[in-house]
């Protein structure tokens, strides 16, 4: 089974630059997180989406990030400008959420390793 | 526990031996719990989880064990294998979260198996 796609694996780019992560989740899963991972500060929950609309966005570090999930089958999360410090490994993760909890595991992509220079 | 990532503790196991992860959580409302598994490179891979009903469940060479009154949980690795070298997370869900599936991670600990 495909599980959790991530494009791109690598990208490197200019500080002032526009950034758009892409993320495919695992098909009939209809929760769908973003994760940022810094050598400093270990794995950051940024956003959560269920059935397609955010949850939770109170780990969006600032303005200059956003993320959509226009169908169920893709979201993004975009920096607009980036900045140096925004260097990390961006993960997406999906999962099958109820509307009562049944306690089901996040599926991991392998991230996009993200050098803003 | 939250996720802190300055410094992870590292456990040096020998290839064969047995190895036993642990973690501390803070949340007693905590119901579900997670461990995960991360090689270089790639993003963190499920392993195993319980729910707070348990204190003790198999998978394959592993073992999670849970123990709400001190709010700890395990994982053990039987034979450890150099493939198993790894940051091994454990992770906990809290119900009263809205819209649960939300996990807290822990800071990770590194499983350096030598041959």
């Amino acid at each position: 089974d495909a599980g959790v796609i991530q494009s791109p694996r690598h990208e490197v780019t200019e500080m002032g630059q526009e950034v758009t992560l892409r993320c495919k989740p695992i098909s009939g899963h209809n929760s769908l997180f973003w994760y940022r991972q810094t050598m400093m500060r270990g794995l950051e929950l940024l956003i959560y989406f269920n059935n397609n609309v955010p949850i939770d966005d109170s780990g969006m570090p600032e303005d200059r990030f956003s993320a959509k999930m226009p169908n169920a089958s893709f979201s993004t999360l975009k920096i607009q400008p980036s900045e140096p410090r925004d260097s990390a490994v961006y993960f997406c993760a999906s999962s099958y959420y109820l509307q009562v909890p049944s306690n089901q595991p996040q599926h991991f992509g392998d991230g996009t390793r993200l050098s803003i220079l | 526990g939250e996720s802190v990532g300055l410094h992870l503790p590292t456990l040096s196991v020998q290839e064969g031996d047995n190895s036993i992860i642990n973690c501390a959580y803070s949340n007693s409302a905590s119901d579900y719990f997670i461990w995960y598994k991360q090689e270089s490179g790639k993003g963190p891979q499920f392993i195993i989880d319980i729910r707070s009903n348990m204190d003790k469940r198999q998978g394959q060479r592993v073992t999670v064990l849970l123990n709400k009154t001190v709010k700890h949980l395990s994982l053990q690795i039987a034979a450890t294998q150099p493939g198993d070298s790894a940051v091994y997370f454990c992770a906990e869900n809290d119900p009263r979260r809205a819209a649960g599936n939300k996990l807290t991670f822990g800071g990770g600990t590194r499983v350096l198996v030598k041959p």
